[in-house]
Parts: C-alpha cells; structure tokens; sequence
C-alpha cells in the first residue's frame, strides 16, 4: 500500500510569509508525528497526535508553529511569519499507535526561507 | 524529561571492520528502543528494535544490545559494507519516541 506521503516536496518562501506544510500517513495509522531536521542534524521532535486524544505540543519552538489533524487522517503544520532559522526538512511519520511500533517517515518538506 | 545522548557523533571504519554505536537514556520508564538508519537525502527508515524483557537482538550483520539497569543499549555493525554509509538514530520510548542526535558513519572501502 501506499508510505506517508507529504506536500509540498519543496517550498521556498520569503522572509515574514506563512507556510503551510501536509501529512497524509498511512491508512489506518492512529498516531502521527512531526519532525524537523535541519541540515546535518539530528530529528527534532515538534509534535505527535494520537487519535481523538491531544495532542503533545512539547516540541513546538514558538507560537509562529502550529498543527491540526482531523481524526486520524491528514495534518497540517503552519509556519507563521516564516524566520530563515525555520529553514530546514519537515518530516512527518506516523504509526500503529503511540506503543512499541515501527513509525514509518514521509519523504519530508525541504523548506527555505530567504 | 526524557534525554537520549548518542556516541560518537561521527564514525570511520574500514570496510570489513565492526562498528558500535551507544546510546544512554535517563527515563527509566522505556521499553522500546530502535535504531533508525538515514541514507543521504533519504528519510529515515527502522533497521532493527528491541523491548525491554530482551537483552540482545541479532539480525544478520546487525545487532543490538540493551543494559536497563546501566541505561544504555548499542547498535553493532559487523563485516562493515560501503552501503553502511548513513546516519544512524537512536531512539527510546518512554511516553513518546526519543531520538539521539545521530552518528554519522562513514565505511572506507
């Protein structure tokens, strides 16, 4: 079947504009997960739902970051007022449930802000 | 809360050589720990994994190993190949996945 998939693949946007990034995860999948990676690092956790739960907004660094996801389908995280230090890939995963299970990772978002 | 410290942060081998990548964690409350790999511009995909009633785990030139009572667990790599070349996390779950900051290996051949 079908992995995660995400859109844009690429979004280049200046300085002061708001992005908005989508997650579809695998059907059936009840948690989903969104991770930022800048180049040559590590995987910053942002935020993860589970179900009809709410969701863990720890990892958002500010207000300018946001997400929603209707049931167990689509997300969306919205960068507002874009800074260039948001320059990075956006990863989406998304899992069985929030246990001991594999996450499988979109293709991610290349976002650069000039 | 919880925090995965990952070593070393680079790693160069000679193809054919082991490698061994370690992990310590301070949430004492994990059961679930997995090794993510992340080839260049890829997205990172599950190698291997291991729950907490198990101390080793081996899948062909690939195990891992986990002490609860030191909190660490490693990542072993034997007979190294140049397709090993990528940037390996780890993770572990305690409420929610945890990953280390990632070890870059680079296997010479």
């Amino acid at each position: 079947g079908a992995g995660v998939s995400q859109s844009p693949s690429n979004k280049v946007t200046e300085k002061g504009k708001d992005v908005e990034l989508r997650c579809d995860p695998i059907s059936g999948h009840t948690a989903l997960y969104w991770y930022r990676q800048r180049l040559g690092q590590g995987l910053e956790f942002l935020i993860y739902f589970q179900g009809n739960s709410a969701p863990d907004k720890s990892g958002l660094p500010s207000d300018r970051f946001s997400a929603e996801r209707t049931g167990e389908s689509v997300s969306t995280l919205t960068i507002q007022r874009t800074q260039q230090e948001d320059s990075a890939v956006y990863l989406c995963a998304s899992s069985l449930a929030t246990g001991d299970y594999e996450q499988y990772f979109g293709p991610g978002t290349r976002l650069t802000v000039t | 809360g919880e925090n995965v410290e990952q070593h070393p942060s680079t790693l160069s081998v000679q193809e054919g050589d082991s490698a061994v990548i370690k992990c310590t964690y301070s949430d004492s409350a994990s059961n679930y720990f997995p090794w993510y790999k992340q080839e260049l511009g890829k997205r990172p995909q599950l190698i291997i994994d291991i729950r907490s009633n198990v101390g080793e785990k081996k899948d062909q030139r690939i195990a891992v190993t986990l002490n609860k009572t030191a909190k660490h667990f490693s990542l072993h790599i034997t007979e190294t190949q140049p397709e090993d070349s990528a940037v390996y996390f780890c993770a572990n779950k305690g409420n929610k996945l945890t990953f280390g900051g990632g070890t870059r290996v680079l296997v010479k051949p």
